[in-house]
């Protein structure tokens, strides 16, 4: 079974520069996120998708921070303006009802 | 007071060691706890999952939730190098609809298994 996607794995922009992240979620998983992770943290949920819809955006930046659910399978996730604080890797994750969630290999954002 | 605490490590031990890790929640709601594996440079990998208290087992990995002191452990027996990642708790509260998965992650501890 094919794991979560994400790409690019590595980005790196200036700062006020915009960068988006794609995410390709495990197949049949309605549940999609988006996490943030500073470096020396644990994963920080962003946004929660259930299909198509928002079930919780409450820890996004909305000032900068848009994500989409294509469809309801594909996922995009874009910053704009950079902040350096943005600096961090961003996971996508999937899951099927209830726990737990398999994550993909992030994508490495570094600002500067 | 954050909701997960995790001893951030890092945690060095002797290849063959016994490991243990931990955390502690204050959150009584929750009932779902995993344990994730981070190497380097990656995503999270699940390594356990349980639901609510008692021990699950899987070849050196051995998973103990306390519900009643809020405390969870995972026991890594015969410890390898490869074992050398960050572990992450992950814990979640019951969900009717099952579209609240939301999990709540410890900092993640550091374990360093020496050759």
């Amino acid at each position: 079974e094919a794991g979560v996607a994400q790409s690019p794995r590595y980005k790196i922009i200036e700062k006020r520069q915009s960068v988006a992240f794609w995410c390709n979620p495990i197949s049949g998983h309605a549940t999609l996120y988006w996490y943030q992770q500073i470096l020396g943290q644990g994963p920080k949920l962003l946004i929660q998708f259930q299909n198509n819809g928002v079930v919780d955006d409450s820890q996004l930046p909305k000032d900068r921070f848009s994500a989409e659910r294509l469809k309801g399978v594909d996922s995009t996730l874009k910053i704009q303006p950079a902040k350096l604080e943005d600096s961090a890797v961003y996971l996508c994750a999937s899951s099927p009802p209830g726990t737990p969630i398999y994550f993909g290999e992030g994508s490495w954002l570094t600002v500067v | 007071q954050k909701e997960v605490e995790q001893d951030p490590g890092p945690l060095s031990v002797p290849e063959g060691a016994i490991v243990s890790l931990n955390c502690t929640y204050s959150n009584s709601a929750f009932q779902y706890f995993m344990w994730y594996r981070q190497y380097s440079r990656k995503g999270p990998e699940l390594l356990m999952y349980t639901y609510s208290s008692g021990n699950k087992e899987d070849g050196r990995f051995t998973a103990q939730v306390d519900k009643s002191s809020k405390y969870i452990s995972l026991f890594i027996r015969d410890s390898q190098p490869s074992d050398s990642a960050t572990y992450l708790c992950a814990m979640s509260a019951y969900s009717r609809n099952n579209a609240g998965n939301m999990l709540t992650f410890g900092g993640g501890t550091r374990l360093m298994v020496k050759p």
